[in-house]
Order: structure tokens, then C-alpha cells, then sequence
């Protein structure tokens, strides 16, 4: 079963905003309202940004978004700060076979 | 605040077995509100779900994975674990363990390198 699909890298400057898309299928990102997105610096364990598509748990900056329109969910980061670096995971439910999917990954570079 | 912590060998033989236990602390395992799963990453690559267990011992794995892998839970020692066989090369990766809730993983342990080789 294929990952879910994102940009292998995004970069953006200080202040700035990016976004990161995640496109699954209907069976997916689509059919259900269970994404979360992940922060995972080099060396560490994956931190949760965002769960069922856009709720950021508690001590998460209001500058993490997220959305999703179809079968695409998206994670954007306002005001690009230098410790946003690092690789973003996006995850869905599914219900084709494998319970929980992850994205292949996106490096996130602050320029 | 909830905390978890991997802990087994970093080296495992090829054609051998892979046993991990990931201990709870902080919050109760039994709580009928989660599942607590396994997350492994090869390497410089990305995430892949192994697999996913209840209190009750109800389980839910990766069907890459299934024929390879079990699991189980010790309430009495708040604590899962993960069992691998036989393994190879390509099993070799960081193995986190993690609180499921309805649809994410939090938090996640520190991870562990499981290393194959001979």
C-alpha cells in the first residue's frame, strides 16, 4: 500500500508562510476527517502539530494550521520562525487494509 | 504527563526475533479511551504503523507486517510490547512506541534503533 503522498521540500524565509500538502484517496485522507500532522526533528521522536485535520493540541503556536479539500489535506505554517526546520509527517485512517497511514515526508527549510 | 520509554536490545541476529517493550508512565494503559501502537522509521526514511494494541489485548497490525508480528500488554506492569520474527536487514530502524488516540499518535517515546545484523 502506498504512503500518503507530500512534497519531499518546502522552503520558505523567516516571516513567511508555507504550506505542506498531503493527498491520499477517498479511502483516506478523503473519506474521513482523522489527519494529524507530525514535527520531527533530526534525531528526535515525531511531535504531534495538528490532529483530526485542523485542532492544534495544547502548547502548539497558533501559527500551525491545517485544512483539507477533497482528498488533499494541507498543514501551513505562518510567520516561518528558524526552529520550524525540520521534517513534517502528515498521517490518515484508512480503510483500505492498513489502518494508519503515514506521508513519505516533507523538509521543511527556513532559508 | 504521560511518558513512554522503548527499551530492548539494539542488535538482533537475522532470522531471529525482535522483542521491544514500551513502559507507561504517568497515565494508566488500561484507560478505555486508547490504543498504544508501534512506529518504526528505517534509516533516513519515513514512518510506517506496525501495529496497534488495546488493554483488552485486542490488536490491529500492519497486513505487511501481520505474519511477522505480535503483541501484547502487562496492566499489572503498565506496559506493551512488540514482537518481531524472524527479522532481516530491512527491519532495521528507530522503534517508537506511542499513545493512539481517536486519530493520532501522542505522545511518542524517545525511540530505540534496532539494528539487524549478524
Amino acid at each position: 500500500q502506498s504512503a500518503l503522498t507530500q512534497p519531499a521540500s518546502v522552503s520558505g524565509s523567516p516571516g513567511q508562510s508555507i504550506t505542506i500538502s498531503c493527498t491520499g484517496t477517498n479511502y483516506d485522507v478523503g473519506g474521513y476527517n482523522y489527519v494529524s500532522w507530525y514535527q520531527q526533528y533530526p534525531g528526535k521522536a515525531p511531535k504531534l502539530m495538528i490532529y483530526e485535520i485542523s485542532h492544534r493540541p495544547s502548547g502548539i503556536s497558533n501559527r500551525f494550521s491545517g485544512s483539507k479539500s477533497g482528498n488533499t489535506a494541507s498543514l501551513t505554517i505562518s510567520g516561518l520562525q528558524a526552529e520550524d526546520e525540520g521534517d513534517y509527517y502528515c498521517s490518515s485512517y484508512t480503510s483500505s487494509g492498513i489502518r494508519w497511514m503515514f506521508g513519505g515526508g516533507t523538509r521543511l527549510t527556513v532559508l | 504527563q504521560l511518558q513512554l520509554r522503548e527499551s530492548g536490545p539494539g542488535l538482533v541476529k537475522p532470522s531471529e526475533t525482535l522483542s521491544l517493550t514500551c513502559s507507561v508512565s504517568g497515565g494508566s494503559i488500561s484507560s478505555s479511551r486508547y490504543y498504544w501502537g508501534w512506529v518504526r522509521q528505517p534509516p533516513g526514511k519515513g514512518l510506517e504503523w506496525i501495529g496497534s494494541i488495546y488493554y483488552s489485548g485486542h490488536t490491529d497490525n500492519n497486513p505487511s507486517l501481520e505474519s511477522r508480528v505480535s503483541m501484547s500488554v502487562d496492566t499489572s506492569h503498565n506496559q506493551f510490547s512488540l514482537r518481531l520474527s524472524p527479522v532481516t536487514a530491512a527491519d532495521t530502524a528507530v522503534y517508537y512506541c506511542a499513545r493512539l488516540g481517536t486519530a493520532d499518535f501522542d505522545p511518542w517515546g524517545q525511540g530505540i534503533l534496532v539494528t539487524v545484523s549478524s
